[in-house]
């Protein structure tokens, strides 16, 4: 079965700066998926950002950036340019590619807080 | 323009007492899934379906029963509530992972606060 471990439970960055989530999984499948989720106080579960384990380049959206280490399977977040709104838990998830097993599978999460 | 609908968002059980928490998906999606979220845990699969008429276990399984008669519907039941069932349910929908079209998203309801007392 397929782990992932968040090991930050909390982490804080001055607004502006920029911050890095880490995220370690383990698999022993060659294709999968990885995923960043951002849960708000309203507990809504909003997609960041996604990453196929088949392409090497790493994934961005705006501020958000991933570096994904395929071989050392580690899945980090970077979040650029940190703002007042990114306060929240963010959640790593795992998706096997393989069919009828494809449930995601979730780390502890991170909260991060943003200093004003 | 609904998604991933759940119902009801909020309900105190005594124990003992049964319940069934309902999520309807609108997008014609083949897998439907319930989670349940603790503090310090995460989220944790309970069962899945990977199409109607079909269920399968997931992490914490143990005293939930679920159903998927209808392909937009996955029902999860609790028969007999326990204190250490009070947690967020969340409903997931998604297509198959490899089916490139859907973007491989899974699409997450508004989740269900239950307490048990």
């Amino acid at each position: 079965a397929q782990t992932v471990t968040q090991s930050q439970p909390e982490m804080s960055v001055q607004e502006a700066e920029t911050v890095t989530l880490s995220c370690t999984y383990d698999t022993s499948e060659s294709d999968y998926y990885l995923f960043w989720y951002k849960q708000p106080p309203s507990r809504q579960m909003i997609l960041v950002i996604r990453q196929e384990a088949y392409k090497q380049q790493n994934a961005t959206e705006n501020r958000f950036s991933v570096n994904f280490q395929k071989a050392a399977k580690s899945f980090s977040l970077k979040i650029s340019d940190s703002q007042l709104g990114d306060a929240a838990m963010y959640f790593c998830a795992y998706r096997s590619s393989n069919f009828g097993n494809e449930k995601l599978t979730f780390g502890t999460g991170t909260r991060l807080t943003i200093i004003p | 323009n609904a998604g991933v609908t759940q119902t009801p968002k909020f309900r105190v059980l005594k124990t003992g007492q049964s319940m069934t928490l309902l999520c309807a998906q609108d997008m014609n999606h083949e897998y439907m899934y319930w989670y349940r979220q603790d503090p310090g845990m995460g989220l944790r699969l309970i069962h899945y379906s990977v199409g109607e008429g079909t269920t399968a276990k997931g992490e914490v399984p143990d005293g939930y029963n679920v159903s998927r008669l209808k392909k937009q519907n996955f029902l999860l039941g609790l028969e007999s509530a326990a204190p250490s069932q009070t947690s967020v349910y969340f409903c997931a929908s998604s297509q198959p992972a490899g089916l490139i079209s859907s973007g491989n998203t899974i699409y997450f309801g508004e989740g269900s606060w239950l307490t048990v007392v």
